[in-house]
Formats: structure tokens, sequence, C-alpha cells
């Protein structure tokens, strides 16, 4: 598993409120990234981060942010959840000795 | 952006036959090409990767081709098991300024009978 644990595992929120995923690694990898998974589409890049405090966006961004304060753990949150954020979020890790990302085991969240 | 087509959507296929599923890519710069597996419940788990400087690279039953002048390449799965049933999905990297970022196929739902 890379070392990498998200939490919660599921999650069921209402509408409009504010929700907070977390990733956790222990070996020290610098690459971080959060993707969403949905029937029909693959999994598609949300956020990432190259380090503590360097994040960008990726290809689904709106209605996300994030937060790396420190090299382990890797924050996605949801401002204002809504119903189309209900999905399976991926967290993953990339090891940059040989480009090969690997990851979490997933949270899944549905927005009532 | 690079834009990655996955077919079959789902196959089904017999204890011992092969098994094989395409992916085409629009992005020429494109230079790394990984494979997942996932299992119901799990995140995807790399199973073989082959990168933009080698045609074809194999691990035990599992190979994957790539042709890069037609930007395409294939999973290959030979003597298909049971516990080779899960959801396959092909992803591409690009490299540069999208270092580690990979574009994901829809993903092909492959079902092993016994």
């Amino acid at each position: 598993d890379a070392g990498i644990t998200q939490s919660p595992r599921h999650k069921v929120t209402e509408t409009g409120t504010p929700v907070t995923l977390r990733c956790h690694q222990t070996e020290n990898h610098r690459y971080m990234y959060w993707y969403r998974q949905d029937p029909g589409h693959g999994l598609r890049l949300i956020h990432y981060s190259y380090g503590v405090k360097d994040t960008d966006k990726g290809e689904v961004s709106d209605g996300y942010s994030v937060s790396r304060s420190k090299t382990e753990d890797f924050l996605l949150t949801l401002e204002s959840a809504t119903s189309s954020q209900t999905s399976v979020y991926f967290c993953a890790i990339l090891q940059e000795q040989n480009t090969e990302a690997f990851f979490g085991q997933g949270t899944r969240l549905t927005v009532v | 952006g690079e834009n990655v087509e996955q077919h079959p959507s789902t196959l089904s296929v017999q204890e011992g036959d092969s098994a094989v599923i395409k992916c085409t890519y629009s992005d020429s710069a494109s230079n790394y090409f990984p494979w997942y597996k996932q299992e119901l419940g799990k995140g995807p788990q790399l199973i073989i990767d082959i990168r933009s400087n080698v045609g074809e690279k194999k691990d035990q039953r599992i190979a994957v081709t790539l042709n890069k002048t037609a930007k395409h390449f294939s999973l290959h799965i030979t003597e298909t098991q049971p516990e080779d049933s899960a959801v396959y999905f092909c992803a591409v990297n690009a490299g540069g300024t999208s270092y580690g970022k990979l574009t994901f196929g829809q993903g092909t739902i492959l079902t092993v009978h016994p």
C-alpha cells in the first residue's frame, strides 16, 4: 500500500457542509495527488502537491481546495459539498525514482 | 489536454483464454503508460507499465505493447484465471510540466468464468 492511509474510509454529509478528507503517507514522498473516481470517467485528477505548501490544480478542481503543511499529510477540502461531489476519492503518491504512482484505499463520500 | 480512450468497457472470457484491452491517447509527448487493476472496494494497483523507448514488456502472464506512431497501447493477459476478474485501467503521463499526473481511461470490467 506504499504506506498510504486515507481517512475517513466512508462519509455521508449534507449538501452545503464543509468536508475534509485526509491522506497520510509514511515514506516521505514529495509528490501527492487527489483523484476522484466516477462511473464512465475512470479517475480524474483534482489537485496535486509537489512539496510542502506547493500545490496546483488538476483537471476537475472546481469546488475543491487542498493543503499540505507537512510532507506526510495532504488534505482535500470541499468548502460546501454538493451532490455532484458524491464520488470515491483516491490519494496517490509518486515514487520519483521510477515515476510509478501508488494509490490509497479510497474514501467513499456521499453528499445527500 | 490529453485524452485517453479505453476499449472494451466490459470483457468476458473463459478461464484459460487470453484477454486484450486497448487504449488510445492523443498527446504525442506522452512517455509513460501504466496499467492498473482495481478489485472491489480497493484502490488501483499498478500491475505493469511501459515507457516510450520500449515497444513491449512482459511480466509472467501479462504483457503490454506500445505503438507510438499510432498512439495506442494494449494490455494482454494470457491463461486467464478467475482471480484476474477486476476492473482494469490504462493511464498516460506526458512528463515535463505534467510530471506524475496521470490521465486515465474509462476502465474495463474483466470477468473470467471458471
